[in-house]
């Protein structure tokens, strides 16, 4: 059964970057019929998509982010990441790594979010 | 960027129908999917392509996309179904709906 473990530091300074890994078990990170995912929701409020990466490394990131945002894989370790800059309050929020099912085009696993803060 | 609009709230009896709706222009020609939140849980995908039910989801819950308008049906609402229902397309890029919360009184 695959899980998705989402991993990093619960409070980040303003201006400061924020990164995460989400852990991939139960399964490869390199299957080809899977898109790798990161979406946010701030409390209360609705589910924000980041970004995805393909096990190529072939990405694509929402328009509203993407001078912000890096995500990358690392398929030796079954893993990928988020790298966030120059944060703000505003990034507050849960993260979520899930898992884009291309067949279903839709996203068919989530892990269970990590809240991230940005406080000074 | 593209858009897509959901009632923030439906509310329904127990056993009856429930109904949600997902808004965006030519929303028929993409691939919808909802998702259902429970508070302090993480998105359940519950239909996706439109109509397709992943295995373990309940047949209660069905789907359709046609025009302008995607829409979630829960049939015979049971309590464990109130939550929060996100819609979600592609258009260049992933778009989630602002979410509608099912209330069943």
């Amino acid at each position: 059964q695959v899980q998705l473990q989402e991993s990093g530091p619960g409070l980040v300074k303003p201006s400061q970057t924020l990164s995460l890994t989400c852990a991939v078990s139960g399964g490869s990170i390199s299957t080809s019929t899977y898109y790798w995912a990161w979406i946010r929701q701030p409390a209360g409020k609705g589910l924000e998509w980041i970004g995805r990466i393909y096990a190529s490394g072939s990405t694509n990131y929402s328009p509203s982010l993407k001078s912000r945002v890096t995500i990358s894989i690392d398929t030796s370790n079954n893993q990928f990441s988020l790298k966030m800059t120059s944060v703000t309050r505003a990034d507050t929020a849960v993260y979520y790594c899930a898992r884009d099912e291309l067949d279903y085009d839709a996203f068919d696993l989530w892990g269970q979010g990590t809240m991230v803060v940005v406080s000074s | 960027s593209y858009d897509v609009t959901q009632p923030p709230s439906v509310s329904v009896s127990p056993g009856q129908t429930a109904t949600i709706t997902c808004s965006g222009d030519k929303l028929g020609d993409k691939y919808v999917s909802w998702y259902q939140q429970r508070p302090g849980q993480s998105p359940l995908l519950v239909i996706y392509k439109d109509s397709k039910r992943p295995s373990g989801i309940p047949d209660r819950f069905s789907g359709s996309n046609s025009g302008n308008t995607a829409t979630l049906t829960i049939s015979g609402t049971q309590a464990m179904d109130e939550a929060d229902y996100y819609c979600q397309a592609w258009d260049r890029t992933t778009v989630f709906g602002g979410g509608t919360k099912l209330t069943v009184l």
